[in-house]
C-alpha cells in the first residue's frame, strides 16, 4: 500500500500562492494522486486529481514529475477560507478504496 | 444535485450498546465507503461495498459490520460500543475508478 509523507502544518497570508508537497516513494504504475480538502466537522471535499505532469482546475494546479515519487498542490492567492487540512492520497482508482490511505495531512492556516 | 448524505448528524450512546449509521449516496454511485475518524487523525477505511457486494474491508473488529441495499444506500453497524468508537464516522460515494465524494458524517459519543 503505497503511504504518503506531507508537512504537519503550513503558515501563509492571503494573496499568496501556498505548495505543499507530498512524497510518496513507493507509488505504483497504476496509482493516482489524489487531493481533499477538509474542514472542521465536515467530510473531506476533493480539490483535483492527477497521474502525471501537471493538471489544473479552478481552485488548484497540481504539479507531478517525471518519477511521480512526489506531488506539489498549488494553491493561487489562497483566503481565510483556504484554512482547512489537505490530503495527499495514492490510490489505484476507486474501485479499491480499501487501498487507499489517508495520512495525517497537511493543517494549513491563513493569516489576514 | 444532492451530495452523499448521512443520518444521523450526532448521536449519544453509551458503552455496550449498537448503533446504525446510514448513508444516501449521490445518485448514480454504486459504490459506497464507510471510514472513521478520530479526532486529529485522518479517515481510515472500514468497508467498501459496490454493487451490494463487500469490495473490502479494513483493519476493524467484528464488531462492525455494514451492508449495501438494492437502492445502494448503506448502513454501518457497530456492536458492544468501546469509549474508543468514539469518532467522526464518513459515507463516500463514486462512480467506478472516480473520485470519491464524502458526506458529513455522522459524529458518534460513547459515555
Amino acid at each position: 500500500l503505497a503511504k504518503t509523507t506531507q508537512p504537519i502544518s503550513m503558515d501563509s497570508y492571503e494573496g499568496q500562492e501556498v505548495n505543499i508537497t507530498c512524497s510518496h516513494n513507493n507509488i505504483a504504475t497504476n496509482d493516482y494522486i489524489t487531493w481533499y480538502q477538509q474542514f472542521p466537522s465536515q467530510g473531506p471535499r476533493f480539490i483535483i486529481q492527477g497521474y502525471k505532469t501537471k493538471v489544473t482546475n479552478e481552485v488548484a494546479s497540481l504539479f507531478i514529475p517525471a518519477d511521480r515519487k512526489s506531488s506539489t498542490l498549488s494553491l493561487p492567492r489562497v483566503s481565510l477560507s483556504d484554512t482547512a487540512v489537505y490530503y495527499c492520497l495514492v490510490g489505484a482508482g476507486y474501485s479499491s478504496a480499501s487501498k487507499i490511505i489517508f495520512g495525517s495531512g497537511t493543517r494549513l492556516s491563513i493569516r489576514p | 444535485d444532492a451530495g452523499v448524505t448521512q443520518s444521523p448528524t450526532h448521536l449519544i450512546k453509551t458503552r455496550g450498546q449498537h448503533v446504525t449509521l446510514r448513508c444516501s449516496p449521490i445518485s448514480g454511485h454504486k459504490s459506497v465507503s464507510w471510514y472513521q475518524q478520530v479526532l486529529g487523525q485522518g479517515p481510515q477505511f472500514i468497508f467498501q461495498y459496490y454493487e451490494k457486494e463487500e469490495r473490502g474491508r479494513g483493519n476493524f473488529p467484528d464488531r462492525f459490520s455494514a451492508r449495501q441495499f438494492p437502492n445502494y444506500s448503506s448502513e454501518l453497524n457497530v456492536n458492544a460500543l468501546l469509549l474508543g468508537d468514539s469518532a467522526l464516522y464518513l459515507c463516500a460515494s463514486s462512480l467506478e475508478n472516480q473520485p470519491q465524494h464524502f458526506g458529513d458524517g455522522t459524529r458518534l459519543s460513547i459515555l
